[in-house]
């Protein structure tokens, strides 16, 4: 069963505007995990947040994890039309470390 | 992608056949992934290494058999292919801190 459901499925924005994708999640987790994938390609890492943090930044990204909740939303600031790609969030459960549980992913464009 | 490579990159096939892909890292990197990618799933992980010899079964591992004799090489192998096989694999690796991976370019698997 996937353990990290995203929201929007999908998102179409103007470039320039900010993009904000959220992921929820089940069970306790060791750090929360974002990746990129541009079409036919493989995934890329973007930013990793532990369970005892609660904000990230790492260029034009800023993430936030809300462990009472249970999730964790992604924000691209000032998006291009190179960010046009699928996000997918990923957890490391506690109960199954080093096993990373991928969402169905966001799907974002970005209109020139 | 990291020293990852994949092949064949693209492969078709016929119910029934055996099929192997192939994963191959140049980082040195003890642990080793396989996911399938499909529409509406997400990455699902298939089975997974922790060493030489070491292997463990993921989520989705029915059908699929793997072996690795190689700190190198991770080999995914469909024993007889089925329809519902058709999908994108990916293999992943990390190091030691099990905590991001690094993806391969996908493998299109197409069973008639």
């Amino acid at each position: 069963s996937q353990q990290g459901e995203e929201d929007p499925q999908a998102l179409s924005i103007q470039e320039g505007e900010n993009a904000t994708m959220n992921c929820s999640y089940k069970t306790s987790i060791n750090n929360l995990q974002w990746y990129r994938q541009n079409s036919g390609r493989g995934l890329v890492h973007l930013i990793l947040i532990r369970s005892n943090e609660r904000e990230k930044h790492s260029g034009r990204l800023r993430v936030t994890l809300d462990t009472s909740k249970k999730s964790s939303s992604l924000l691209i600031t000032a998006s291009r039309a190179a960010d046009t790609a699928s996000y997918f969030c990923a957890t490391d459960a506690k109960s199954n470390t080093g096993k990373l549980i991928f969402g169905q992913g966001t799907t974002l464009q970005v209109k020139p | 992608d990291a020293g990852i490579t994949q092949s064949p990159r693209h492969k078709v096939t016929e119910t029934g056949t055996p099929v192997t892909l192939r994963c191959h890292q140049t980082e040195n990197h003890r642990y080793m992934y396989w996911y399938r990618q499909d529409p509406g799933h997400g990455l699902r992980l298939i089975h997974y290494s922790y060493g030489v010899k070491d292997t463990d079964k993921g989520e989705v591992s029915d059908g699929y058999s793997v072996s690795r004799s190689k700190t190198e090489d991770f080999l995914l192998t469909l024993e007889s292919a089925t329809s519902s096989q058709t999908s994108v694999y990916f293999c992943a690796i990390s190091d030691s801190s099990q905590e991001t991976q690094y993806f391969g370019p996908g493998t299109r698997l197409l069973v008639l």
